[in-house]
Formats: C-alpha cells, structure tokens, sequence
C-alpha cells in the first residue's frame, strides 16, 4: 500500500510560471488536504476536500487553486507562481474528515520560486 | 480562533535521558489532539493521540494525556533513542469547517550517543 504519493519530490521554478503540484491517495479516504510547511510557522492548510466533487478554502488559500474530480486526486495549481510561494508543500488525507480522525501525509514538494 | 502552543527548540538531549515537550492549546469545543513526528526529508507521522479530556494516548515508549484543565497534551518518554531524533509537532484538530488540524510550530529533537 503506497499511501499517499507526491509529485514531483522538488522543483525550481522562475516567478510568474504556472505549476500544479500532484497528489494521489489509495486509502479511498474521503477527505484530503494540502499544507504548506514553512520554518517558524508549523504547517498551515491552504484547501481541503470533504469528498470528491467539493473543495473550501483554509487558512492561506490566495495564489493557489484545487480541484477534486475523483475520489483518489488531488491536485493544487499556483497560477502564477511567486518567491513567497517556497515551500514544502504536504498533501494529506483522513477517512471522513472527522475530528477524531487521523490525517496521513505524504512525504511533500519541496517548491522553490525564483 | 484555535491554536497550540508548543515548546521551542531546539532540545538536545543524551541517549536514555528523560523528555518532556509541552504542548498547550485554546480551542472552542472538544477538540482531538494529536502528537506528530517527521523525520528528516519526510513527510509527518501520527506518533500518538487522544480525542477526549483524560485521553492518554501512547506509542513507541512516547505517551501524552489528554488534559482538559490545564488545555495541555505534553509529549514525554522516559529514556530517548538515537532513533528518536526528529522534529515533533504538537496538533489540534476541532471538526470544523474543513476539519482543519492546527499544528504547534515543530520541536526540534536530537539525541546524543
């Protein structure tokens, strides 16, 4: 079982270009979510998904887009990337999300933007 | 609005030495609190959790208890590894809109032969 995987593992990218960072999970979880890990401030969520056909923003959602056509994928786009998009970025997902629910992470997007 | 509080590192500490990383939080309701654990160049691992007041959750010789009086969930383990080194993050997560886990800024861990 591969959990949840990532792509791609690290990427330069210059300012201004457009970038869409994968992610799939095989647990057929209902519930994904996608975190940037920035030095300093944690993890902070910047889209979820309850279920497949919806997405809601979190706490850093500006510059950055979701969608969530089936139940497996989840991709996140930068538009039109910029520097203060560097980051790691984490997709995660949890079964129904449930406040006593586990969320399982992916190993991340190490993104830098130049 | 929610969020926790945790200990800033970073710690080290000798092998078999005793931990203990504090962890508060302020949430409206009842919320799960959870401990994480990322080793480096990975992504986080659940270590441990608990859902209700006096919960103790544990795993792999670390536990923490649930402790609604004191909205605290302090990571200890008694005698810590070379293995244990990796960074800790302390979390909440409170069932509303999105589900959304606040995560503690991460402790940095490292144990010394």
């Amino acid at each position: 079982i591969a959990g949840i995987t990532q792509a791609p593992t690290s990427q330069i990218l210059a300012a201004g270009r457009r970038m869409t960072l994968r992610c799939t999970q095989d647990m057929r979880h209902n519930a994904m979510y996608w975190y940037r890990q920035d030095l300093g401030l944690g993890l902070r969520l910047i889209h979820y998904s309850n279920t497949a056909g919806t997405t809601g923003k979190g706490e850093v959602p500006d510059g950055y887009s979701v969608s969530r056509a089936n139940t497996d994928d989840f991709p996140l786009t930068l538009a039109s990337a910029v520097p203060s998009q560097t980051s790691v970025y984490f997709c995660a997902s949890s079964d129904q999300g449930a406040r006593t629910d586990t969320q399982y992470f992916g190993p991340g997007t190490r993104l830098t933007v130049l | 609005g929610d969020s926790v509080t945790q200990m800033e590192g970073p710690v080290t500490l000798s092998e078999e030495a005793f931990l203990t990383i504090n962890c508060t939080y302020t949430a409206t309701g009842y919320p799960s609190l959870f401990w994480y654990v990322q080793y480096p160049g990975e992504g986080l691992q659940l270590l441990l959790k608990a859902t209700k007041a006096d919960d103790k959750g544990s795993n792999k010789g670390f536990e923490a208890t649930y402790r609604k009086e004191t909205t605290s969930f302090h990571l200890e383990k008694g005698s810590v590894q070379v293995s244990d080194s990796a960074v800790y993050f302390c979390a909440l997560s409170d069932g509303g809109t999105g589900n959304q886990f606040y995560f503690g800024t991460g402790t940095s861990l490292t144990v010394i032969p």
